[in-house]
């Protein structure tokens, strides 16, 4: 069974730092591109990022202005997010999705989600 | 970026009824569209891809239309379970984006 669990979610201050992961089994997971999806609370789905099989491509969402940064250990079969300068408008559950390597590269395989709360 | 609409942001309707769902995007994707079904507390599930292809094992009353810029979600004959929030997610860019969603609630 392909699954995906994220771990790291936690209640954090204004400004300080954070570290994601996202551990896969059941896939071969060199194999995907991965991504990050964020929903506020009461909010809509909000893609963060998305790092190629091999780390080549790295995208990011405008919004995050260069404080977020994705990464991947193929050996170890996990996606990180180290998120940095965290705002109380980061306070979201985050999720890692596998993006399939079909037309409309769709996430097809989603974990369930690690909530993030930035608060004083 | 490449936004996306959806309309309606939501609706009722009762079991059995055909509901249509349309997702908009500010320039043409082509047919690079997914369709996503949420329910409370539970993370997105792959309904649609490519715009028209069925994920397996999503029953067939789904189904998904349109290309360029308008884009359409029908459930044919809406059952209880249907009951969730549905999100359109563009791929045509390397920054992906979804649609402000739509809540279906069943009368």
């Amino acid at each position: 069974e392909v699954q995906l669990v994220e771990s790291g979610g936690g209640l954090v201050k204004p400004g300080e730092s954070l570290r994601l992961s996202c551990a896969a089994s059941g896939l071969s997971f060199s194999s995907y591109n991965m991504n990050w999806v964020r929903q506020a609370p009461g909010k809509g789905l909000e893609w963060v990022s998305s790092i190629s099989r091999s780390s080549t491509y790295i995208y990011y969402a405008d919004s995050l202005k260069g404080r977020f940064t994705i990464s991947r250990d193929n050996a170890k079969n996990s996606l990180y997010l180290q998120m940095n300068s965290l705002r109380a408008e980061d306070t979201a559950v985050y999720y890692c999705a596998r993006e399939l390597v079909e037309p409309g590269t769709p996430f097809d395989t989603w974990g369930q989600g690690t909530l993030v709360t930035v608060s004083s | 970026d490449i936004q996306m609409t959806q309309s309606p942001t939501s609706l009722s309707a009762s079991v059995g009824d055909r509901v249509t769902i349309t997702c908009r995007a500010s320039e043409s994707i082509s047919r690079f569209l997914n369709w996503y079904q949420q329910k409370p507390g539970k993370a997105p599930k792959l309904l649609i891809y490519a715009a028209s292809s069925l994920q397996s094992e999503v029953p067939s009353r789904f189904s998904g239309g349109g290309s360029g810029t308008d884009f359409t979600l029908t459930i044919s004959s809406l059952q209880p379970e249907d009951s969730a929030t549905y999100y359109c997610q563009q791929s045509y860019s390397t920054v992906f984006t979804f649609g402000p969603g739509t809540k279906v609630e069943i009368k």
